[in-house]
């Protein structure tokens, strides 16, 4: 079954600790997107990939950063420099920028 | 001003009735409109999209757009408690790279 595969489900950061989402996607999609979503509101851009090797801030970028060194994988750390990671992260991807983006099941983050 | 705005709601319909979820959107330059379904604590579901003026149906839902007017909305014909959800509208911009979403509206179907 393709899909898109988010690790851990839940994952906890003590103070000071980097810690890292994974997203893996076996749809083919060359792009591929990370989105913060706290309670009742809606989803914020960290960041996307258009294309392997190559990655664009989005609106919440700072404190995270990201790679894409393959295609099908685009993990997200969290830095210690996040002072409010608290949160429900998001990865989706999607064929191409502007297509309908599909996502997976998500990493709650909490603070320890 | 919001680049995406969705009346939070609650709406509550009953079962069998049409459920009508309204967004609007400032980019004029925006491209490509899309509505995902979201259950509490559950990851987004993509449940239609919609690049052109004018309706575009699937099953019970249809999407209807007015680029003129920059708004999108959502039609859920024969409502039914399963579809008590928080939907979301997601709005492409011109570049393609940016796609905005709105808070949601909670949809809650009563029996």
């Amino acid at each position: 079954d393709g899909g898109i595969t988010q690790s851990p489900k839940y994952l906890f950061r003590k103070e000071g600790q980097n810690v890292t989402l994974s997203c893996e996607q076996n749809l083919n999609h060359d792009a591929m997107y990370w989105y913060r979503q706290d309670p009742g509101q809606g989803l914020r851009l960290i960041y996307y990939s258009q294309i392997v090797n190559d990655f664009q801030k989005g609106d919440i970028a700072e404190g995270y950063s990201v790679s894409r060194e393959k295609k099908e994988s685009f993990p997200l750390t969290v830095t210690s420099a996040q002072k409010n990671p608290t949160a429900f992260y998001l990865c989706a991807s999607s064929q191409t920028g502007g297509q309908p983006q599909h996502f997976g099941d998500g990493t709650r983050l909490s603070i320890l | 001003q919001k680049e995406v705005e969705q009346n939070s709601g609650p709406l509550s319909v009953p079962e069998g009735a049409i459920a009508s979820l309204n967004c609007t959107y400032s980019d004029r330059g925006s491209q490509s409109f899309f509505w995902y379904r979201q259950y509490s604590g559950k990851s987004p579901e993509l449940i239609m999209f919609i690049y052109s003026n004018g309706d575009k149906e699937d099953g019970r839902f249809t999407a209807q757009l007015n680029k003129a007017s920059q708004y999108v909305s959502l039609l859920i014909r024969d409502s039914q408690p399963s579809d008590s959800a928080t939907y979301l509208c997601a709005v492409n911009g011109y570049n393609n790279n940016d796609m905005r979403f709105g808070a949601g509206t909670r949809l809650t179907v009563k029996p």
